[in-house]
């Protein structure tokens, strides 16, 4: 069965820090990798995906995706009281189109 | 504004009564989604409907229907076979139905079954 792991946190990091999350997948054949986040109470909402091997930055984000070891990390640089969320990471299910599976989340919090 | 609407946002029903959740959008997506979100847990995909009139099964779609009659509207039926339909329900859509398009969500409902 295709897995999405992530630690489910809390992750407990001071303002102004990098702030590191992680996910792990099983299925190989995986493309696509997205990160969400998700208010309590709310939606998610997508802050992040990447496609290649490597690194993807958008403003003080940034995705990093290792195809070999099948890990996809968000980083979150100069952290804000606001980051404080829960983060999803979905990847693709490298088979069917059109479906992505998504892990149960990381639980941020910000301190200041 | 484009976006997705899904309404109510707040739901509550006795047990053994159908119930349907709406789910809108005018983003001219082709692909629709619905997930269910239980407390401390992931998204689950109950249905998915890549086009109109035609829609596939999840993960879970036991005791759910669904329905795709216009791009648009993409409704969620939770039948009274639903062992356990309390949660919060999310409606999702994507450009398109390759890999590689991500999917954006509606604010959600809270079904409440009691």
């Amino acid at each position: 069965q295709k897995e999405v792991e992530q630690n489910s946190g809390p992750l407990s990091v001071p303002e102004g820090a990098i702030a590191s999350l992680n996910c792990t997948y099983s299925d190989r054949g995986s493309q696509s990798f997205f990160w969400y986040r998700q208010y309590s109470g709310k939606s998610p909402e997508l802050i992040m995906f990447i496609y290649s091997n490597g690194d993807k930055e958008d403003g003080r984000f940034t995705a990093q995706l290792n195809k070999a070891s099948q890990y996809v990390s968000l980083l979150i640089r100069d952290s804000q009281p606001s980051d404080s969320a829960t983060y999803l990471c979905a990847v693709d299910t490298g088979v069917s189109a059109s479906k992505i599976i998504f892990g149960s989340g990381t639980r941020l919090s910000i301190r200041p | 504004d484009g976006g997705i609407t899904q309404s109510p946002k707040y739901l509550f029903r006795k047990e053994g009564q159908n119930v349907t959740l709406s789910c809108e959008q005018n983003l001219n997506h082709d692909a629709m989604y619905w997930y269910r979100q239980d407390p401390g847990q992931g998204l689950r995909l109950i249905y998915y409907s890549q086009i109109v009139n035609d829609f596939q099964k999840g993960d879970i779609a036991e005791g759910y229907s669904v329905s795709r009659e216009k791009k648009e509207s993409f409704p969620l039926t939770v039948t009274s076979a639903q062992k356990n339909p309390t949660a919060f329900y999310l409606c999702a859509s994507s450009i398109g139905t390759g890999i590689s398009y991500e999917q954006y969500f509606g604010p959600g409902t809270r079904l409440t079954v009691t």
